[in-house]
């Protein structure tokens, strides 16, 4: 393991599907982190786990959406009912670092592009 | 308004010239990241630095914790050095905020 990956790279679906997208971090790290990057923009903070707990979400995070970390290793991002406003690349970086240690270099998957139609 | 500004925009430069960007952050924010971005790429960290100065190769990164200010430096520019670079803050919140990066080429 090399690296964060993500999966899938690419996903187009029709408005109002539902989605679902996985991250694997590096092996060692405890935190994991989502992001949302639209196009010319820099990326903007989702949420976080730290381990399995889910410490942080963004009030970009509407109701839609869901993430979990059930064992602390992978993490998936669910978005229901899809919006055309949904279209972008989503990352996933994760990340050493204790409870209320302040943040360490993260490490980025290769994002995952969402077109919805 | 951002905790993180970026500047500039974008940027052009011939190859060989010495390059600088810069990125101001707002207060809470202990720790300043920079990233690389290519085009339809993925994002690589260059550096994370909360106090002086750090270098890694012909890439140079400065903080000035007093003024809230850091600088990327790219020294001998080369046509591969075309890419986004995004510096992000990172605090007690243990998320990075980001700027809105700095699109870069370099011309042969």
């Amino acid at each position: 393991d090399t690296g964060v990956s993500q999966d899938p790279r690419h996903k187009i679906t029709k408005r109002g599907q539902n989605v679902t997208f996985r991250c694997d971090p590096i092996s060692e790290h405890n935190r994991l982190y989502w992001y949302r990057q639209t196009l010319g923009q820099g990326p903007e903070f989702l949420t976080y786990f730290q381990n399995e707990a889910q410490l942080e979400k963004s009030r970009l995070l509407s109701d839609r959406f869901s993430a979990e970390r059930p064992k602390g290793s992978f993490s998936t991002l669910e978005i229901q009912r899809t919006e055309q406003g949904d279209s972008a690349m989503y990352l996933c970086a994760s990340s050493r670092g204790e409870f209320g240690q302040p943040v360490n270099e993260q490490f980025f998957g290769p994002g995952t592009r969402l077109t919805v139609l | 308004k951002n905790e993180v500004e970026q500047s500039p925009q974008n940027l052009t430069a011939q190859e060989g010239e010495f390059i600088t960007i810069n990125c101001s952050y707002s207060v809470g924010i202990s720790a300043l990241h920079w990233l690389q971005q290519h085009p339809g790429g993925g994002i690589v960290s260059l550096f994370m630095l909360s106090s002086g100065k750090k270098k890694h190769g012909r890439l140079i990164a400065t903080i000035n914790i007093q003024e809230k200010h850091s600088s990327l430096h790219i020294t001998a520019s080369h046509p591969r050095d075309s890419a986004v670079y995004i510096c992000a803050g990172g605090g007690a919140t243990n998320k990075l905020i980001f700027g809105t990066g700095t699109l870069l080429a370099v011309q042969p």
